[in-house]
């Protein structure tokens, strides 16, 4: 059964306009999430980080929102830019990591049109 | 420069024969990964090692092996027991808690034919 969700496996958004990616977890004990970038042929980049201590962390254009209650989170990114296009994972650990690893959503697939 | 080196990029194997993927990491990161990439499946993790000497299995274990002689090292061995080996296979490390998030290599695709 998984875990962490990614529901949607595609997004397409006009350069310029905000990226919206989603991300569902199931389990209570995830107390961190991570959110990682990925070309094609590379390694994921770690892009930005939450902790369950809050609702909101911003980077630049980036910025990633958790919703506890609804154990989702979402990760805006504004201005969107042709370089944004990539798949995004989000990531969940629990217990301050002492799970051992991280649990991987399926991935979205961000394209940003000039 | 430090970094985690997986070599190599591409690899071709014929069915049936073994075949050992490569994970060097100079970061003096304490644990380890190994993950695999599918179309449509995400990351998959396949073992994972946190001290030296000492590992676990992961999701996807079956028809794979591994071993952590060295804290920079962490080969992943593809069985001819695993049914289906063609795929990305990741290596990745971190300082310890996962909360730290992991240092990717850049990938091995392994085809098999």
């Amino acid at each position: 059964d998984q875990q962490v969700k990614q529901n949607s496996p595609s997004l397409s958004v006009q350069e310029g306009r905000i990226s919206i990616l989603n991300c569902d977890y199931t389990n209570s004990m995830f107390d961190y999430f991570l959110w990682y970038k990925k070309y094609p042929a590379e390694g994921p980049t770690f892009l930005i980080s939450i902790s369950s201590i809050k609702d909101k962390n911003e980077d630049g254009r980036f910025t990633v929102f958790l919703n506890k209650s609804a154990k989702h989170l979402s990760l805006h990114i504004v201005p969107s830019q042709p370089g944004d296009s990539a798949v995004y994972f989000c990531a969940a650990s629990a217990r301050g990591g002492s799970q051992g690893n991280l649990i991987f959503g399926k991935g979205t697939k961000l394209s940003v049109k000039p | 420069d430090g970094g985690i080196t997986q070599s190599p990029k591409y690899l071709f194997r014929k069915e049936g024969q073994n075949v050992t993927l490569s994970c060097e990491q100079n970061l003096n990161h304490d644990a380890m990964y190994w993950y695999r990439q599918d179309p449509g499946q995400g990351l998959r993790l396949i073992y994972y090692s946190q001290i030296v000497n000492d590992f676990q299995k992961g999701d996807i274990a079956e028809g794979y092996s591994v071993s952590r002689e060295k804290k920079e090292s962490f080969p992943l061995t593809v069985t001819s027991a695993q049914k289906n080996p063609t795929a990305f296979y990741l290596c990745a490390s971190s300082i310890g808690s996962a909360n730290y998030g992991y240092t990717f290599g850049s990938g091995t695709r392994l085809t098999v034919v």
